[in-house]
């Protein structure tokens, strides 16, 4: 059974980096085999005024890829930690606008079956 | 980008009814490769993480109440639950994964409450 555990701070200063932690358990971030094939890393985030917010993906595919929101391109890096079996968030020049609840997901043809506690972080000085 | 508009907003059904949603898209969602639609359904309830309840448009996923089906095609679909229970006081959210230009996009939410 898969497990997603977040760590990561609940407060960050305007324009500075938020960052965040997802370990995981019972499965591997370096998914490539034919069976998942399909196997993706995300970051998704919730909040009163967007809802669910798709904010990025990382993969393994014979080679690492990332794909992220349009929205958030210009700022957002996911990458993966071999190493540890996790994958980290980094959003940069936050604004109080990225007050939300960050949540790490396994997807699985895209669809998110699996997924971590969630991590309320406030955008605030 | 394909955007999704839920209908209603919000919801009221006694407990024992029929609660059902709809969600439209702005394009078709309909993969011809597989000839399925790319579309999920996830319950959010207050301090927990979403819980996905159906994808494919209407393939319940393991676990998931009998009470609870999708129907739909192409642009017009569906989340309906037969029976309601108080512990389906939630909020639902479809989602599409057709498009790999703006990957993955969610409807506004729909909160379904007690009558």
């Amino acid at each position: 059974q898969v497990h997603l555990q977040q760590s990561g701070p609940r407060l960050v200063k305007p324009s500075q980096t938020l960052a965040l932690t997802c370990a995981i358990s019972g499965d591997s971030v370096s998914s490539n085999s034919v069976a998942t094939n399909s196997v993706a890393w995300n970051w998704i985030r919730q909040s009163p005024s967007r809802g669910l917010e798709w904010l990025g993906r990382t993969y393994y595919r014979s080679k690492w890829y990332n794909e992220y929101a349009i929205s958030v391109k210009s700022r957002i890096s996911i990458n993966p930690d071999t190493s540890k079996n996790q994958f980290s968030l980094q959003l940069n020049s936050v604004t109080p606008e990225d007050t939300a609840i960050y949540y790490c997901a396994r997807g699985q043809y895209n669809t998110f079956g699996v997924w971590g506690q969630g991590t309320m972080v406030t955008v605030s000085s | 980008d394909i955007v999704l508009t839920q209908s209603p907003d919000s919801l009221a059904v006694s407990l024992g009814e029929r609660a059902t949603i709809n969600c439209k898209s702005s394009q078709s969602l309909l993969l011809t490769s597989n000839n399925k639609n790319t579309l999920a359904w996830y319950q959010v309830k207050p301090g927990q993480p979403p819980k996905l309840l159906i994808y494919w448009a209407s393939t319940r996923e393991s676990g998931v109440p009998d009470r609870f089906s999708g129907s739909g095609s192409g642009t017009d679909f569906t989340l309906t639950i037969s029976s309601l229970q108080a512990e389906d006081v939630a909020v639902y959210y479809c989602q599409q994964y057709y498009s790999t230009l703006s990957m993955c996009s969610f409807g506004q939410g729909t909160k379904l409450e007690i009558k």
